[in-house]
C-alpha cells in the first residue's frame, strides 16, 4: 500500500480556473509534509512544509493546508507559468531522514 | 537560497562502464545527502542517504556494490553507477538540507542513458 497518494494524476485547467490537488498519506507519527514543484527534465523545488494539522501556508496563487490524514494544494486564478507537475512528500517519525514522494499531479494551465 | 549542483546534468555510456555522479552543497555545508532515483511518470525512489565520513545507508533493493556512494565533505557527495547496464537508465537526482528541520533541496537531476 502506498504512504502517499496524490490525486488527480493529470489536471487541465483553463487560465483562472481555479481547484485544488490532493495528497492523502498513511504514516505513523508525521515528522512534516511537504510540497514541491517539478518541471520536466528538473530537479523538485521547494514550495511548503507542513508540520501539523490546521496548519496553512501560502505563496503567490499557492496555498497548502494539511489535515490528519491529507492535505491540499490550492492553486488560485492559475496562469500557465503555473504549469509543473506538483509531489507531495512526508517524513515519518523516528530516525528516518529521507522523503517518501507521491507519484506527483501533472498539472497543464492552458491560455 | 539553499542551492544543491549536481553534474553532469546528462550522460550516456556504454553497458559495462562506470558513470560518476557529483552533487555539491554550493552555499551551506550538509552533513547528510540524499541520492534519489526517477522513472518516468513515476515517484522519486529514495536510494541511499549519504552521510559525511561514514558509510551510505541504503534502501532495500538497492545494491550497495552497483551505487558507490562517497561523502568525502561537507559540501560533495558521489554516486558512481559501476558496470551500467540499460536497466539503469534513469534520473538521478541528489538532495541535501542545510539542517535538521530544514527542508530538502534538490539538485536538477542527472538523465543517465546506459545504451
Amino acid at each position: 500500500e502506498d504512504q502517499v497518494t496524490q490525486s488527480p494524476e493529470a489536471l487541465r485547467l483553463q487560465e483562472g480556473e481555479s481547484s485544488s490537488l490532493n495528497c492523502s498519506y498513511t504514516v505513523s507519527g508525521l515528522r512534516g509534509l511537504f510540497w514541491y514543484r517539478q518541471d520536466p527534465g528538473k530537479g523538485p523545488e521547494f514550495l511548503f512544509t507542513l508540520y501539523s494539522a490546521g496548519e496553512e501556508k501560502e505563496k503567490e496563487r499557492l496555498k497548502a493546508t494539511l489535515t490528519k490524514k491529507e492535505s491540499f494544494l490550492h492553486i488560485t486564478a492559475p496562469k500557465p507559468e503555473d504549469s509543473a507537475t506538483y509531489l507531495c512528500a512526508v517524513q515519518e517519525g523516528g530516525g528516518a531522514d529521507g522523503l517518501t514522494f507521491g507519484k506527483g499531479t501533472h498539472l497543464i494551465i492552458q491560455p | 537560497g539553499a542551492v544543491v549542483s549536481q553534474h553532469p546534468s546528462w550522460v550516456i555510456c556504454k553497458s559495462g562502464t562506470s558513470v560518476k555522479i557529483e552533487c555539491r552543497s554550493l552555499d551551506f555545508q550538509a552533513t547528510t545527502m540524499f541520492w534519489y532515483r526517477q522513472f518516468p511518470k513515476q515517484s522519486l525512489m529514495l536510494m541511499a542517504t549519504s552521510n559525511e565520513g561514514s558509510k551510505a545507508t541504503y534502501e532495500q533493493g538497492v545494491e550497495k556494490d552497483k551505487f558507490l556512494i562517497n561523502h568525502a565533505s561537507l559540501t560533495l557527495s558521489t554516486l558512481t553507477v559501476t558496470s551500467a547496464h540499460p536497466e539503469d537508465s534513469s534520473f538521478y537526482i541528489c538532495s541535501a538540507r542545510e539542517g535538521a528541520g530544514s527542508p530538502l533541496h534538490f539538485g536538477n537531476g542527472t538523465r543517465l542513458t546506459v545504451t
